[in-house]
């Protein structure tokens, strides 16, 4: 696609549900992250995925995040049983080259709020 | 430890009137720097790079920003502000694909 597609752009949740959040990155980058922003704070790394490699999960808060990469182009972040301070916007970036910090790409994110 | 430091955390400015958004970077070897911008309910946007081609480096809208080692700075100006400048701007290191460190932004107000 032109852009980083993100889906979807706004989720309202009940505590305690379960919630998926879309990313469709550029055709052709080998490159995925997701990061967190939350209100009045910078953006904090979720996770990372380059081609087939296994993914750098250490930025994942707890074992209640998830997130996947099918065929090396869609993902999708989940969270298990949601609570309040998972409210933020989750921002979905790729980006082409492999290796060196290369610009990356941002959708407009997902706003999550967490009732 | 490798990071970004963005001095103010907000700047507002008289549209017409220079910007100056400081950002300071550690890092034990030259890091690739980046500015983003981000508008309301966007997602950020490339301004400028720099990956040790050239200190000062030209991006969009109007903005640069210069490289200076010695003072392990580099600060993103632009000469007079445009209302539509008003937004949140990101400083950006990086060492490697996986290896990004993010400044908490700077938000720019403009004043009509």
């Amino acid at each position: 696609g032109a852009g980083v597609s993100q889906s979807p752009s706004n989720k309202v949740t009940e505590k305690g549900k379960d919630v998926e959040l879309r990313c469709d990155p550029i055709s052709g980058h080998t490159a995925l992250y997701w990061y967190r922003q939350s209100l009045g704070q910078g953006l904090e790394f979720l996770i990372y995925f380059q081609g087939n490699s296994a993914p750098d999960k250490s930025g994942l808060p707890s074992d209640r995040f998830s997130a996947e990469r099918t065929g090396g182009s869609v993902s999708t972040l989940t969270i298990q049983r949601t609570q309040q301070e998972d409210s933020a916007v989750y921002l979905c970036a790729s980006s082409l080259l492999a290796s060196g910090a290369n610009v990356l790409t941002f959708g407009a994110g997902s706003r999550l709020t967490v009732l | 430890a490798q990071s970004v430091t963005q001095l103010d955390s907000h700047v507002s400015v008289s549209e017409g009137t220079p910007v100056l958004l400081r950002c300071n970077y550690s890092s034990s070897y030259s890091p690739s720097l980046f500015w983003y911008v981000q508008h309301p309910n966007k997602g950020l946007q490339l301004l400028l790079k720099y990956t040790s081609a050239a200190t000062l480096v030209k991006g969009i809208n109007g903005f640069e920003a210069e490289f200076k080692k010695s003072e392990t700075s580099f600060h993103l100006t632009k000469p007079s502000a445009h209302m539509s400048d008003a937004a949140e701007y990101f400083c950006v290191g990086g060492t490697g694909a996986n290896n990004l460190f993010f400044g908490t932004g700077t938000r720019l107000t403009v004043i009509p």
